[in-house]
């Protein structure tokens, strides 16, 4: 198993530029999410997805869009790139409904590095 | 709302030394709790987790946790650092009305001195 990829790792955008970031999973989990890392702010909750067809908003949606037409991908759309936006971004994943199934463990993937100038 | 705060954002210890990081959380119902390292440039990696039970967790690399529910913490020990502790450490608390999806403190940086 690959577990959770994303690319691309590096991407630089200039300001008002689209992209996707691509999220992968290959361990059938139900649970994805996307998060963003910044220096003193740990990581937080952009969007998420308890299956596919259904996503809801973390902590910090503005700006970003998501979809889950299937159960491995979860994209992240940056429709009007801003520099407030460059960041390190992580995709998560996790499986089942229940406590004994999953642990709640969440797997992360390698993150993308975005700059927008 | 729940909330994560790791009060000390660095740390710098000796090699062989012992090791505290702190955690405190808010949190309405009983917490699912975990702990994460993160080396520079990599993802993340799971330490440990507490759900029920036990309040002293185990976890890899010869890392513990105890969950304090009077205290609302739930701090990071190890006996004996390795110079190849360095890294970022994260607390996090998992959100049962939203699929378990993790609030985060801000991190804790540590150093290990030779």
């Amino acid at each position: 198993n690959a577990g959770v990829t994303q690319t691309p790792k590096f991407q630089v955008l200039k300001t008002g530029q689209s992209m996707t970031l691509q999220c992968a999973q290959d361990m059938n989990h139900e649970y994805m999410s996307w998060y963003r890392q910044d220096p003193g702010m740990g990581l937080r909750l952009i969007h998420y997805s308890v299956g596919a067809g259904i996503t809801d908003q973390g902590e910090v949606p503005n700006g970003y869009n998501v979809s889950r037409s299937t159960t491995e991908d979860f994209p992240l759309r940056l429709l009007s790139a801003a520099p407030s936006q460059t960041s390190v971004y992580f995709c998560a994943s996790r499986g089942g409904r229940t406590l004994l199934r999953s642990g709640y463990e969440q797997y992360f993937g390698p993150g993308t590095r975005l700059t927008v100038t | 709302a729940q909330s994560v705060t790791q009060p000390d954002i660095h740390i710098t210890v000796s090699e062989g030394a012992s090791l505290e990081l702190r955690c405190n959380y808010s949190y309405g119902a009983t917490p699912y709790l975990f702990w994460y390292v993160q080396s520079p440039g990599q993802g993340l990696q799971l330490l440990l987790k507490y759900f029920s039970g036990d309040t002293l967790v185990q976890g890899i690399k010869g890392f513990e946790a105890e969950f304090k529910r009077s205290q609302s913490s739930f701090n990071l020990r190890k006996p004996s650092v390795h110079w190849s502790d360095a890294a970022e450490y994260f607390c996090a608390v998992g959100d049962n009305n939203a699929g378990n999806m993790l609030t985060f403190g801000g991190g804790t940086r540590l150093m290990v001195k030779p």
